[in-house]
């Protein structure tokens, strides 16, 4: 069955600063794809980045990275130089196969970025 | 293009009432699904279906919970009877196929 575990609850870091965030995640599939999307205090939920399974390289958009340890099933997402509006809970996710199945999420990291 | 719109907002219910919380996708996108979130277990997967047709189900959730898709534009998920434990936020999201997830704003259900 799959599964993903965030095991980091709350993290407060100070504005400008890099923040590491874990995720780990069970599955049988050889074949899978992990997601990060960011939840603001009104509720809204983005999607941020991805990494396929079958990549090596770890996925970089804008200032956020991955850091993917596929024989460790950890994706990590790092944000560097934060800002105020980084503060948000993030969500790992994985869906397993080509396609036709569901987004499994993991319980989220709340982030917290003070000036 | 409009996102996916849900309605309504909040909604408060008696114990044992029926409640019914809608959905419309984002047009031309294949896939919905509806999520049930709390603090404790965070996002969980009660129904997906693509193109009409159910793909999967919360195993937990077939009790008291059916969600439908009456036609490509437009979803309802039905709790009958409604508990206090229900009280969550209820998102509807939708993609394209195989592509990322798009939310909608939620429903928060209280169940008095």
């Amino acid at each position: 069955a799959q599964k993903v575990t965030q095991t980091q609850t709350s993290i407060s870091v100070m504005e400008k600063t890099t923040v590491t965030m874990d995720c780990v995640y069970e599955t049988q599939d050889s074949s899978y794809f992990l997601f990060w999307y960011k939840q603001t205090a009104s509720g809204e939920i983005v999607f941020l980045i991805r990494q396929d399974s079958y990549k090596k390289e770890n996925a970089t958009v804008g200032h956020y990275s991955l850091n993917f340890q596929k024989p460790k099933s950890s994706i990590g997402l790092i944000i560097t130089a934060t800002q105020i509006e980084d503060s948000a809970v993030y969500f790992c996710a994985m869906r397993e196969g080509q396609g036709g199945r569901a987004l499994i999420f993991g319980t989220g990291t709340t982030v917290s970025v003070s000036p | 293009d409009a996102g996916v719109t849900q309605t309504p907002r909040h909604e408060v219910a008696e114990k044992g009432q029926t409640i019914i919380l809608k959905c419309e996708p984002v047009s031309g996108h294949n896939d919905l699904f509806w999520y049930r979130q709390t603090k404790i277990q965070g996002l969980e997967l009660l129904s997906y279906f693509r193109s009409k047709s159910l793909m999967e189900d919360g195993g937990a959730f077939k009790d008291r919970f059916k969600a439908e898709m009456l036609n490509s534009s437009f979803s309802t998920l039905k709790i009958q009877p409604t508990e206090p434990k229900d009280s969550a936020v209820y998102l509807c999201a939708s993609r394209p196929v195989a592509e990322t997830l798009y939310f909608g704003s939620g429903t928060r259900l209280t169940v008095l």
